[in-house]
């Protein structure tokens, strides 16, 4: 069945390092492949999306890569802040279940000052 | 320009309880998504309404019941609540010209 697999489960890194998350995809239909960040206790929020046509997308110190051969794509954040200590998580879903998010199981991201 | 609200923020029911969250989507969004979210896990796919009508179901058992107004505002019903129930509810809404979400901040649901 669809599943989406995401590691590490938590990640500590220094400001200023990068970070690296990655997840793995099992419905090669998937098409669509948001990254959520949630903050504790707050909703989860879009920080990045990228479509199956695009092997890469860049937002400021955020990108994804998608490798779709191999089913899967990561997240990589550049100049780490302590403001980017949150969960994050991955998500995938496919034409033919537009709108059915799969997550991952998310990752706890710690940035030390 | 509102965003996705739900209502109410907080819920504590007791088991075989019957409990009814609300959702409004983003201004200029008609498709509702309803996502359960157990305590550090991700969110799990339980339903989406668009045009008034379930249009996916993810493994939910039929408990998990939902309605989508004309003015595209949703709610979530869940008959004989369990434990297990007990989870953050949250809403995401998008158009159904694109597949991007925008949650809602979500009802924390407490069974007892």
């Amino acid at each position: 069945g669809e599943n989406v697999e995401q590691h590490p489960s938590t990640l500590s890194v220094q400001e200023g390092d990068s970070a690296v998350i990655k997840c793995t995809y099992s419905d090669s239909a998937s098409n669509y492949f948001p990254w959520y960040k949630q903050e504790l206790g707050k909703r989860p929020q879009l920080i990045i999306d990228i479509r199956s046509n695009v092997g890469e997308k860049k937002d400021q110190r955020i990108a994804v890569t998608l490798n779709k051969t191999a089913k899967h794509f990561s997240l990589h954040i550049t100049e780490t802040q302590p403001e980017d200590s949150a969960v994050y998580f991955c998500a995938a879903s496919s034409s033919s279940n537009t709108g059915k998010l799969i997550f991952g199981q998310g990752t706890t991201l710690q940035v030390k000052p | 320009d509102a965003g996705v609200t739900q209502s109410p923020t907080h819920l504590i029911k007791t088991r075989g309880q019957q409990v009814t969250l609300r959702c409004s989507p983003k201004s200029g969004h008609d498709t509702v998504s309803w996502y359960q979210q157990a305590l550090g896990q991700g969110p799990q796919f339980i339903f989406q309404y668009y045009e008034e009508e379930e249009r996916q179901r993810g493994n939910f058992p039929d408990r998990f019941s939902g309605h989508q107004f004309p003015n595209y505002s949703s709610e979530l019903n869940v008959n004989a609540l369990l434990l297990g129930d007990s989870a953050l509810y949250l809403c995401a809404s998008s158009s159904v010209l694109s597949e991007t979400q925008y949650f809602g901040p979500g009802t924390r649901l407490l069974v007892l």
